[in-house]
């Protein structure tokens, strides 16, 4: 089945306490991205990867790191987590069509991050 | 800079009613792409349709059915003869280059739409 993994799908962390929450494809996508949803923001992309070893920031990286050393994987990494991470965060992949056209973008679940 | 404006925040309507969901965008690009996504109250994020910018044809499909007019910047969306399992809230989004290369990809607020038996 074609889907779009996370895990942990729920944590509650404290302040300061490294975390990574794990994303997995297996469509052989190229584009993996991931945003973070709050009430009354929609959803914000924090970081997408058009490709194995290449990341660009979306409009709010700040507090995050990504790594994407294999085309399947694109792990979420906060550094040190603050309260104002507490949010929902979905990752995302697609394929990048012919002329490297933006295509539909497959959600996973969701992981619900709560940083006390 | 790119901006997806979904002015209506929640529309309550009755089953049957039709309902027509707003999207207002901003870009410099010529070349972009938009879309409708639907998050039923289960939470998961569904893809409903794609449209780059050089295709302004009308869409229907079923009972949805998208209206894309370059001129005002706009991509609306219209549910005919709404259900009830057509509650869910519903996102456009915009899609195009990057400062660096690559899609970013910018969501609107959302729209919440309640439809009542």
């Amino acid at each position: 089945e074609a889907q779009v993994t996370q895990n942990p799908r729920y944590l509650i962390t404290v302040t300061g306490k490294k975390l990574t929450v794990t994303c997995s494809q297996n469509m052989n996508h190229e584009y993996m991205s991931w945003y973070r949803q709050d009430p009354g923001l929609g959803l914000r992309q924090i970081y997408y990867s058009m490709n194995v070893e290449v990341t660009d920031k979306g409009d709010v990286p700040e507090g995050y790191k990504v790594s994407r050393k294999e085309k399947r994987n694109f792990p979420l990494i906060l550094e040190s987590p603050s309260p104002n991470q507490t949010s929902l965060y979905f990752c995302a992949s697609s394929l990048l069509g012919p002329g490297q056209g933006s295509y539909e973008q497959y959600f996973g679940p969701g992981t619900r991050l709560t940083v006390t | 800079a790119q901006k997806v404006t979904q002015a209506q925040t929640e529309i309550s309507v009755v089953e049957k009613e039709d309902v027509t969901l707003d999207c207002v965008y901003e870009t410099r690009d010529t070349t972009y792409y938009l879309f409708w996504y639907k998050q039923p109250p289960s939470g998961e994020l569904v893809f409903l349709i794609r449209r780059n910018s050089f295709d302004e044809q009308n869409e229907i499909s079923g009972r949805y059915s998208w209206n894309f007019q370059k001129s005002t910047s706009s991509f609306n969306f219209t549910i005919t003869a709404s259900q009830v399992v057509d509650s869910a809230v519903y996102f456009c989004a915009l899609s195009e280059a990057g400062d660096t290369g690559g899609f970013k990809t910018i969501f609107g607020a959302g729209t919440r739409l309640f439809v009542k038996a």
